[in-house]
C-alpha cells in the first residue's frame, strides 16, 4: 500500500498563479484533511472532508478550495497565489470518522514557495 | 479555542540522558497524539494516547497522559543520536471539525 500520495512534492508558483496540490489514499480512510506548516506555528488545519461530497472549512481556509468526488482523493486548489501561502503543506487522512484511535496518516508533503 | 504548548521548544541534551518533553493543552479532550518529523520530512506517528492514565513505549520512548492535568508527556531514555528530530503533540477536539490542534514542535538535537 501506498498510503497517502501527494504531488507534487515541490512547486514555484507566481503570485496570482492557480495551481491544485494533489492528494490520494489507498486505505480507504473516510476522514481525509490538508495542513498548512509554517515555522514555529505547527500545523493549521485548512479544509477537511468527513466523505465523498461532504468538506468542510478548517482553522485557515481562505484562499483554497477543495473537493471530495471519490474517497480515495483529496486535492487542495490555490485560486490565485500570494506570497502568504507559501509553506509546505500536508495532507492527512484517517480510518474512522468520529473515533480516530488510529490516529492520522501523513503524506510526504508539498512544498510551495509563492514569489 | 483550544491551545496547545509544548515546552522546551528547543531541546539538546547529551547522549545517555534522560529527559521529559511536556505537552498541555487548555480544553478537555481524551485523545493526544505525538508525532516526529525529521527535517524535511512527513510526521511519523510515535503515539496514540485515548484515555486518563495511558502509558505507552516504544524503545526509548515513553508517552503519558493525564486528561485532569491536561497534560502529557513523552519522556527519554538513555538519548541516542538517531533520537535528534522535532516532536509535536497535536490534541484531537472533534467539535471543530475532528480538527488536530498541533503543538509548536520540540527541536531535539542529541549531541554524540
Amino acid at each position: 500500500n501506498a498510503g497517502v500520495t501527494q504531488t507534487p512534492k515541490f512547486q514555484v508558483l507566481k503570485t496570482g498563479q492557480s495551481m491544485t496540490l494533489q492528494c490520494a489514499q489507498d486505505m480507504n480512510h473516510e476522514y481525509m484533511s490538508w495542513y498548512r506548516q509554517d515555522p514555529g506555528m505547527g500545523l493549521r488545519l485548512i479544509h477537511y472532508s468527513v466523505g465523498a461530497g461532504i468538506t468542510d472549512q478548517g482553522e485557515v481556509p481562505n484562499g483554497y478550495n477543495v473537493s471530495r468526488s471519490t474517497t480515495e482523493d483529496f486535492p487542495l486548489r490555490l485560486l490565485s497565489a500570494a506570497p502568504s501561502q507559501t509553506s509546505v503543506y500536508f495532507c492527512a487522512s484517517s480510518r474512522h470518522r468520529g473515533s480516530f484511535n488510529y490516529g492520522y496518516t501523513f503524506g510526504s508533503g508539498t512544498r510551495l514557495t509563492v514569489v | 479555542e483550544l491551545k496547545v504548548e509544548q515546552n522546551p521548544l528547543f531541546l539538546s541534551m547529551q547522549e545517555g540522558k534522560n529527559y521529559t518533553i511536556y505537552c498541555n493543552y487548555s480544553t478537555t479532550s481524551d485523545r493526544l497524539y505525538w508525532y516526529r518529523q525529521d527535517p524535511g520530512k512527513s510526521l511519523e506517528s510515535l503515539f496514540v494516547l485515548l484515555s486518563n492514565g495511558a502509558v505507552k513505549q516504544e524503545g526509548r520512548l515513553m508517552a503519558s497522559l493525564d486528561t485532569k492535568a491536561r497534560l502529557s508527556t513523552l519522556h527519554i531514555t538513555a538519548a541516542v543520536h538517531d533520537l535528534s528530530a522535532t516532536y509535536f503533540c497535536a490534541v484531537l477536539l472533534e467539535t471543530s471539525g475532528s480538527r488536530l490542534t498541533f503543538g509548536e514542535g520540540t527541536q531535539l538535537t542529541v549531541n554524540p
